[in-house]
């Protein structure tokens, strides 16, 4: 079956340093989405894409989604505290059901 | 704005109970889901359900069973607890489009469940 891979499971920076998470399947996907989970809470949806090559920003988060359409990734620029928690990739493809990434818990250091 | 509500935040039961786990959904969503997550592990998924009375097992069903009599309303059960489904776990809704597509979920709060 389908497998989403992310990389890496944890990742400590100091604030004010630039942060990326990579979400690598193993099939063709029809779309990805990011979610943030802050410690205590639950996952929130980021963003969702769809296009082949597609670049999405959203203030200081940039995703991207591959060529291929099996790759995609999240970069925080100037990462801030407000940034702290796990970030995950759901890849789409074939069914109602998303695959889940495990998550990169990003840990800022003030 | 939608709302995904679980009956509990915190749990604690005793080996061998029966446990109900509800979630209540406010958007007439057609797909609901039900996860488990424990650290380094990520989102497993248990059931899935796309309409009433029509549910799918997802990665780790054992112990567990679910009912959905209801549109908004999707609950699972442990039929007779164990200490190795102390975990968290997450409900989860959205709506149904084109066959082969996923969109975003949205998540309840969560039930920290402690089987002692």
């Amino acid at each position: 079956g389908q497998q989403v891979m992310q990389i890496p499971q944890y990742q400590h920076v100091q604030e004010g340093e630039d942060f990326t998470t990579y979400c690598n399947s193993s099939t063709t996907l029809s779309n990805i989405q990011w979610y943030k989970q802050r410690p205590g809470g639950h996952p929130v949806f980021l963003i969702q894409l769809v296009k082949s090559g597609e670049v999405k920003k959203q203030k200081r988060l940039t995703f991207q989604f591959g060529e291929a359409k099996k790759n995609s990734s999240l970069h925080i620029t100037a990462t801030q505290t407000t940034d702290v928690g796990t970030y995950f990739c759901a890849g789409g493809g074939g069914s109602y059901i998303p695959t889940f990434g495990r998550g990169t818990s990003l840990i800022v250091h003030p | 704005d939608v709302k995904v509500t679980q009956s509990s935040r915190y749990l604690v039961k005793r080996t061998g109970e029966k446990v109900f786990l509800e979630c209540v959904q406010d958007m007439d969503h057609e797909n609901m889901f039900w996860y488990r997550q424990d650290p380094g592990l990520g989102l497993r998924l248990i059931y899935f359900s796309y309409d009433v009375k029509m549910k799918e097992k997802g990665d780790i069903p054992e112990g567990y069973s679910v009912s959905r009599e209801k549109k908004e309303r999707f609950s699972l059960i442990l039929e007779s607890a164990s200490t190795n489904q102390t975990s968290m776990y997450l409900c989860a809704s959205t709506w149904t489009g084109d066959w082969g597509s996923s969109y975003e979920q949205y998540f309840g709060p969560g039930t920290r469940l402690t089987v002692t």
